[in-house]
């Protein structure tokens, strides 16, 4: 059972807009910032947004991030193949002192 | 860029120790800047952060509870690398482990080790 909160899956066709929402609470996502973070098939998973809101640089601006109280959420717009992976949400948890993450989010592009 | 490349074994064997290490290029670890974690990953527990270590005029390491009795995260300054012990494995420990650069925000990762522990 993870810490934070995210839907299992999630799908959409190419060049919709998708919405993966992650939910947590007052000792992390409620006190410090969410990243989010892009899994693709055996492999590590890459930084994706940071901050709530800030991307890395070469990530495309199709991805943004949003945080509101206890909740966070990651949007993809202009839906592309290459999406297809899981995502996950992260923030420090200060009761725990450390990184809880998400269950992920398994994105499928119809 | 700072890249981050993981060696150790594959396999361990149950109660045996479980030792990985991560070696740093474009950084250093006693970086006042920087953190250095380990991660797992599972099908049945998902993410779980392990620990980190970071330095800041002297060392500070912490540990997540749920390993915090089996687990040590060390610094070697001479090969500009850091390294995972976690004692007494069982199969429940079995996982891909993965290191990451912080603070706050874990990047980048290593390529992650799949440990099996099986005997």
């Amino acid at each position: 059972q993870s810490v934070l909160t995210q839907p299992p899956s999630a799908s959409g066709t190419p060049g919709q807009r998708v919405i993966i929402s992650c939910s947590g609470s007052s000792s992390n996502i409620g006190r410090d910032t969410v990243n989010w973070y892009q899994q693709l098939p055996g492999t590590a998973p890459k930084l994706l947004i940071y901050s709530n809101n800030q991307r890395p640089s070469g990530v495309p601006d199709r991805f943004s991030g949003s945080k509101a109280g206890t909740s966070a959420s990651l949007a993809i717009s202009g839906l592309q193949s290459e999406d297809e992976a899981d995502y996950y949400c992260a923030a420090w948890d200060g009761s725990l002192n450390g990184w809880v993450f998400g269950g992920g989010t398994k994105l499928t592009v119809l | 860029q700072v890249q981050l490349q993981q060696s150790g074994p594959g396999l361990v064997k149950p109660s045996q120790t479980l030792s990985l290490t991560c070696a740093i290029s474009g950084d250093s670890v006693s970086s006042n800047s920087a953190a250095w974690n380990w991660i797992r990953q599972s099908p049945s527990r998902g993410l779980e952060w392990l620990g980190r270590t970071y330095y800041r005029s002297k060392w500070y390491t912490y540990y997540a509870l749920s390993v915090k009795s089996r687990i040590t995260i060390n610094a070697d300054t001479s090969k500009n690398q850091f390294s995972l012990q976690l004692n007494s494995v069982t199969p429940e420990d079995t996982a891909v482990y993965y290191c990451a650069r912080g603070p706050s925000a874990l990047n980048p990762w290593g390529q992650g080790t799949l440990v099996t522990v099986s005997s």
